[in-house]
């Protein structure tokens, strides 16, 4: 199953300050998606990143605040600009593996974010 | 959107027990996954059910699905302390439209104890 290489593995940062978020595949993946874990709930959709064309943002989430690049089939990030507390959280990201409807789906190993 | 509820919330118990969660789902689904979170960490896949699957083994866990009923189950046979963590049902997100991605429970916090 595919790898994925996330960093930074947690971070402590001001409010009004921004934070990139990279993952790293050890295969290329057609999409990747951005997950959002705020503290004792469940996951989050923020968004899906396919590469060369922008990503898509779910309802409650905007490109402004989140911006993703995608600049190739096995690397993506996540920026959270302009962080307020509220920020604070679990971010991951996951590829599907094979087809999602057989194979499921390999995460990242998260990145926890605290907004200070 | 369609969202896998589990429960129980919270499970404790003994270590060699067997622990049970269940899931329910409101849309068609594709195939439902069970996820284990270990403290807050990355997600580990556990087991993949197609919506055309009953039931399905994989070491100490068996899962079930009814799609008549929308409904999983979880069983970890012969608990272990190393089991403690966090099980999260998901479901595929294509037939809501959406673009495989998947749509998650709040999850069932499990305790065995040693």
């Amino acid at each position: 199953s595919a790898v994925i290489s996330q960093k930074p593995s947690r971070d402590i940062c001001q409010r009004g300050t921004s934070l990139t978020i990279q993952c790293q595949v050890d295969s290329q993946v057609t999409m990747m998606f951005w997950y959002r874990q705020q503290p004792g709930q469940s996951l989050t959709l923020i968004a899906t990143a396919n590469q060369g064309s922008e990503a898509t943002y779910e309802s409650g989430f905007v490109i402004d605040k989140f911006p993703i690049s995608r600049p190739n089939l096995t690397f993506s990030t996540l920026t959270v600009s302009n962080m307020s507390p509220e920020d604070s959280s679990i971010y991951l990201c996951s590829v599907e593996e094979g087809q999602g409807a057989i194979y499921g789906y390999t995460f990242g190993s998260g990145t926890r974010l605290t907004v200070v | 959107s369609q969202q896998g509820e589990e429960d129980p919330q919270a499970l404790s118990i003994q270590e060699g027990e067997n622990a049970t969660m269940n899931c329910s789902y409101k849309t068609s689904i594709n195939n439902l996954q069970w996820y284990r979170q270990n403290s807050g960490r990355g997600l580990v896949h556990l087991i993949l059910i197609r919506s055309n699957e009953r039931e399905k083994h994989s070491g100490r866990l068996r899962v079930t699905l009814d799609t008549s009923k929308k409904s999983s189950s979880l069983l970890i046979t012969a608990s272990r302390a190393a089991d403690t963590a966090s099980y999260f049902c998901a479901t595929d997100g294509r037939y809501g439209g959406s673009q495989g991605n998947l749509i998650f429970g709040k999850g069932t916090k499990l305790s065995v104890k040693p």
